[in-house]
């Protein structure tokens, strides 16, 4: 099984603070996502990458960017952290666009 | 724009009892189906993928239909237990590299 693994569980940042969170898989898939969760918002794509080097907005890209320098990592960056961007946050990845998408376990980040 | 629904929005059912979950989609222009599970504070499990040409899905349990031009699917869970207690998410692929999600529905199985 495609296995998706988000380093943090829980993260707790100061705001300002500039915050990554790294996400791998590990079968080789071409596209990745960043998802952030928040009650009463479902789910909402922040920025996806269909390549190495390549990435794309997706519906919510302000006061983030990522990074993919390689095809098994995507990483999402907070430039400056801000109590709005206190959420969970889930990171995708999906060997093409024929196939069904993988979830990691998420990152509960909270911004103080 | 691709709007998903999912109704109800939670249900609880006895042990045994069999679960119906519903997802509803506008555009019928559809890729694919998928269905997760969501426990609380955790990530998203994928339960079925189906595709646009395929009228349903079966793995143990779970059987999950399409019905692409009336734009439903359906979750049939059978003989459900304590375990199967999860939020149930249904997205919709519409495009290249977009998922549009329900809202879920949060299923509470009673021993």
């Amino acid at each position: 099984d495609v296995k998706v693994t988000q380093s943090s569980r829980y993260l707790v940042k100061r705001t300002g603070e500039k915050v990554f969170l790294e996400c791998v898989q590990d079968m080789d898939h071409e596209n990745m996502f960043w998802y952030r969760q928040d009650p009463g918002l479902g789910l909402r794509l922040i920025y996806f990458s269909y390549d190495v080097k390549m990435k794309e907005k997706g519906d919510i890209p302000e006061g983030y960017s990522v990074s993919r320098e390689k095809k098994e990592r995507f990483s999402l960056i907070l430039e400056s952290a801000s109590t709005n961007q206190t959420s969970m946050y889930l990171c995708a990845s999906r060997l093409d666009y024929n196939y069904g998408y993988t979830f990691g376990s998420g990152t509960r980040l909270t911004v103080v | 724009k691709q709007e998903v629904t999912q109704i109800p929005a939670a249900l609880s059912v006895p042990e045994g009892e069999n679960l119906v979950l519903n997802c509803s989609f506008t555009d019928s222009a559809i890729y694919n189906l998928q269905w997760f599970r969501q426990d609380p504070g955790k990530g998203l499990t994928s339960l079925l993928l189906i595709q646009s040409s395929q009228r349903e899905q079966t793995s143990g349990r779970l059987n999950a239909s399409l019905d692409k031009s009336s734009g439903r699917s359906t979750l049939y869970i059978a003989a459900s237990q304590p375990g199967d207690s999860a939020t149930y998410l249904c997205a919709v692929k519409s495009n290249d590299y977009k998922l549009s999600f329900g809202a879920g529905t949060t299923v509470t199985v009673r021993a």
